[in-house]
């Protein structure tokens, strides 16, 4: 089931430059993007949504992009910090809000 | 803040036994969820759960797996004869409401080694 995909396993960023974070979709019926965040031995932490009819939401130092054409969506962190560190997830869904499907995560490292 | 718990955080057992990973989502939530995560692998789906019946499961979720809502409080996920393969990080996940605002809770994890 590879209906979200997060092409980049890793990422490495200076601290205070930006980090941009990539996810595909293959289902145009998704209408629900959301981003999370995991540190080891946690459970994924809730960062920034996006609904289908938006294409940009900005939450502080996090922005989610949407291109409904391309099925593609991104993350950006401006300026990154060390505790950006992580691993972030995509996920999507529909707004029945019975299934999520996540992507296979893209581990974030910021440089001090 | 509110949050999801869970318990145990770590369960070790036999293949061929059963276990029960308990959850206590948050008090006002509606939706409820378990998820697991291979170690190394993507977070999958396994099932959601609203009105006290599954609401959609994955492939994953076979006769072998049930969910249940005991008590009001707690969201268990019962597997009946575990197997090597479902040793994964569990999560539980909650939610209020469906709609393009709510935000998916997810607890801390339960990690299941099954020898």
């Amino acid at each position: 089931d590879q209906q979200v995909k997060q092409n980049s396993p890793s990422l490495s960023v200076q601290e205070g430059r930006i980090s941009i974070l990539n996810c595909d979709y293959t289902n145009s019926m998704f209408d629900y993007f959301l981003w999370y965040k995991k540190y080891p031995a946690e459970g994924p932490t809730f960062l920034i949504s996006i609904s289908s009819i938006k294409d940009k939401n900005e939450d502080g130092r996090f922005t989610v992009f949407l291109n409904k054409s391309a099925k593609h969506l991104s993350l950006h962190i401006v300026p990154s910090q060390p505790g950006d560190s992580a691993v972030y997830f995509c996920a999507a869904s529909r707004y029945n809000f019975n299934k999520f499907y996540f992507g296979s995560g893209t581990k974030l490292n910021v440089k001090p | 803040e509110p949050e999801v718990t869970q318990t145990p955080s770590h369960q070790v057992t036999q293949m061929g036994q059963e276990v029960i990973l308990r959850c206590v989502p948050i008090s006002n939530h509606l939706y409820f969820y378990w998820y697991r995560q291979i170690l190394g692998q993507k977070v999958e789906f396994l099932v959601s759960f609203y009105n006290n019946e599954i609401s959609e499961k994955s492939e994953i979720f076979d006769d072998q797996f049930s969910v249940e809502r005991p008590d009001g409080s707690n969201f268990t996920l019962k597997i009946r004869s575990t197997k090597l393969e479902d040793s994964a990080m569990y999560f539980c996940a909650s939610v209020r409401s469906t709609g393009p605002q709510e935000t998916q809770y997810f607890g801390p994890g339960t990690r299941l080694l099954v020898l």
